[in-house]
């Protein structure tokens, strides 16, 4: 069974410093990745997903993250947080039913961020 | 594109009653939808997979005559929670599947039911 594990619940940063959020995922198989961001009271929406091929993926908002199969991560990096950046983001792994991945979360980590 | 909606945002029902919720892909044709349930400050939880035009896949411990999910189009699936009751208060999200072959899935905005 497939499984996400994101080790920091919440982190705090500071406005215009660098930020990097933890992924870590078990698959059998070669994994498809996502990374979603969730305002408060809001749905979720994708910044980035890993598919295949180069494993330095780029999002938007100024995300990126980078796929490494031997430490079975994908985490999560911005070079400069906004104010605007703080929310809950979540990481998932997928496994294709066809046209649509079913989707296994991990458990969030709340981004703070100081003026 | 590929924006999905829901309907409504919020609603509060009274214990013992039945609630729908709309989940609509608004710019694309979704063959698969999915259901989720989230607590507050925690993660999402899968309740069900729905294929247009055949029954839903239900989640292991999820109650299939409480959460009654129909996929009659390729653009409308709901969730009826059925019976209401306090502990089925929650925020319900729903994600719709396109056509790639990837399995990118676009939420919709969640629905905030309480149950009084």
């Amino acid at each position: 069974a497939q499984s996400v594990t994101q080790p920091d619940i919440h982190i705090t940063v500071s406005e215009g410093a660098s930020l990097e959020l933890r992924c870590n995922y078990s698959y059998g198989a070669t994994p498809y990745l996502f990374w979603y961001v969730q305002s408060p009271g809001q749905g979720l929406q994708l910044l980035l997903k890993y598919f295949s091929g180069d494993t330095l993926v780029q999002g938007i908002k100024g995300f990126e993250a980078e796929f490494k199969r031997s430490q079975s991560s994908f985490n999560l990096r911005k070079p400069s947080v906004h104010w605007s950046d703080a929310a809950e983001y979540f990481c998932a792994v997928g496994a294709s039913t066809g046209t649509a991945s079913k989707l296994t979360f991990g458990t969030g980590t709340r981004l703070q961020v100081t003026l | 594109g590929a924006v999905v909606s829901q309907h409504p945002s919020w609603v509060i029902c009274k214990s013992g009653t039945s609630v729908k919720i709309e989940c609509r892909s608004l710019d694309f044709q979704a063959t698969t939808m999915f259901w989720y349930r989230q607590f507050p400050k925690q993660s999402l939880m899968l309740m069900a997979t729905s294929n247009e035009g055949s029954k839903a896949t239900y989640e292991q411990g999820v109650e299939k005559d409480k959460f009654l999910i129909n996929h009659a189009s390729l653009t409308l699936s709901t969730l009826t929670v059925t019976s209401a009751h306090p502990e089925d208060s929650s925020f319900y999200i729903c994600s719709a599947g396109g056509t790639s072959v990837f399995g990118e899935q676009y939420f919709g905005p969640g629905t905030r039911l309480t149950v009084t």
